[in-house]
């Protein structure tokens, strides 16, 4: 079974850019999180699909960053304009409503974003 | 709001010996989930071990159990038989079991092995 999929793994802007972020999730995973991770902390929620509703998007930044998982599949994730505090990993996770692994979530390798 | 704290910035530990990573959580619920991330200089994080607090047995996987303490609200990771390839961040996770899925961390211990 294939894991989480991120694209790019690297991606070096300048400030006041564009950039997007890309997850594919675990095949059959319905959730869909993206996390902000920066140095030297755990990683923070920014957004959670069900499907294609973005049921909890509280934590995002909604001046600067928009989602969409227009599929119920992968999703994108984008900043515009980036801010050199933007810098840190984005991290996609999915988790399935299977009984067996109910609540946990797989993560996928990452985004790292460095805003010069 | 739930909280997870790991005092131990940074372990160490010689290769084959047995290392224990610390984590406290607060919580007013009664039931959630507990987990253990492992996240290497690649930065993927890596499920190692996930507890149910309904469940009174501690979980194991291979060489990874953990003490799981309810009442104390402690949740440590023992690592049996330390391998090279166990060097990596470990982040400690809650999650409510109903509601708000999302997970929330400690600040991670920095495991090394030592040859």
């Amino acid at each position: 079974e294939a894991g989480v999929v991120q694209s790019p793994r690297y991606k070096i802007i300048e400030k006041k850019q564009p950039v997007a972020f890309w997850c594919n999730p675990i095949s059959g995973h319905n959730t869909l999180y993206w996390y902000r991770q920066n140095l030297g902390q755990g990683p923070e929620l920014l957004i959670r699909y069900e499907n294609e509703e973005a049921v909890d998007d509280s934590q995002l930044p909604k001046d600067r960053f928009s989602a969409e998982r227009l599929k119920g599949v992968d999703s994108t994730l984008k900043i515009q304009p980036a801010e050199l505090g933007d810098s840190a990993v984005y991290l996609c996770a999915s988790s399935s409503p299977s009984l067996a692994v109910y609540g946990t979530q797989y993560f996928g390798p990452g985004t790292r974003l460095l805003v010069l | 709001a739930q909280t997870v704290t790991q005092s131990q910035p940074e372990m160490s530990v010689q290769e084959a010996e047995t290392v224990t990573l610390s984590c406290t959580y607060d919580t007013s619920e009664s039931d959630y989930y507990l987990f253990w991330y492992k996240q290497p200089p690649s930065r993927q994080m890596i499920l190692v071990i996930r507890q149910e607090a309904y469940k009174q047995q501690n979980a194991t996987e291979n060489r990874f159990s953990v003490n799981f303490q309810k009442a104390a609200k402690s949740f440590s990771l023992k690592i049996s038989d330390s391998q090279l390839g166990d060097a990596a961040m470990y982040f400690c996770a809650y999650r409510t079991l109903f509601g708000n899925e999302k997970l929330t961390f400690g600040t991670g211990t920095r495991l090394t092995i030592i040859p």
